[in-house]
């Protein structure tokens, strides 16, 4: 069975522009979960979705949003790009938002902003 | 606010050889997960290993074992018989097991180096 899997792989923005990454998550899988991991550090949450909804938020500013497709796919849109926002992002699947499930992580978007 | 710390930025270890990797967490919910993950060089974060809070005995999964202490607040990862292909980031994580709290929180990892 296919992972979780994320496009574009690599991307070099210029500060101010948008950009879109997206995620689909393991076949069965309901819930996805964006986060954002800077060189050097751990990752740190963004958002989760289950069933379309938005289920939890971290401590990012509005520029971050998200959203879930009937197909349980994910879009994590960032505006007004900043030289901060150069990062990892990664999208991690589970069966359910709650209890013990753990999050499959894919591969990641490289986001590089000049 | 849940809270881990990883203590050790890198550690390096002898292929064939067992290695430690600590992991304390502060949390003041008493239903909670562990979770361990393996980052190479290539970004994926790879699920190793899971301790429920109110598992009776430490987890284990092939080469992976979980030390878990609870009264110490630590969940130490153990692995045994160490292999070139374990060179990698490890992150320890958490997440509260209740309603309306369902993030990972990551430690800031240890980088594994496995010498021939």
């Amino acid at each position: 069975d296919a992972g979780v899997t994320q496009s574009p792989t690599h991307l070099i923005k210029t500060r101010g522009q948008h950009v879109t990454l997206r995620c689909s998550p393991i076949s069965g899988h309901k819930s996805v979960s964006w986060y954002q991991q800077v060189l050097g550090q751990g990752p740190q949450f963004i958002f989760q979705y289950y069933e379309k909804e938005e289920r939890g938020r971290g401590n990012f500013p509005d520029r971050f949003s998200a959203r879930q497709f009937p197909n349980y796919s994910s879009e994590l849109n960032v505006n007004a790009l900043l030289l901060g926002d150069s990062a990892l992002y990664l999208c991690a699947s589970s069966l359910a938002p709650e209890g013990a499930y753990e999050q499959y992580f894919g591969p990641g978007t490289r986001l590089t902003v000049t | 606010a849940q809270k881990i710390t990883q203590t050790q930025p890198g550690m390096f270890v002898q292929e064939k050889e067992a290695v430690t990797l600590d992991c304390t967490y502060d949390t003041s919910d008493p239903s909670y997960g562990l979770f361990w993950y393996k980052q190479p060089s290539s970004g994926e974060m790879i699920f190793l290993i899971y301790q429920g809070s109110y598992d009776q005995q430490n987890a284990t999964e092939g080469r992976y074992s979980l030390n878990f202490q609870k009264a110490r607040k630590s969940a130490n990862l153990v692995i045994s018989a160490s292999q070139l292909g374990d060179s990698a980031m490890y992150f320890c994580a958490m997440r509260v097991l209740d309603t309306g709290r369902r993030a990972l929180t990551f430690g800031s990892g240890t980088r594994l180096q496995v010498q021939p």
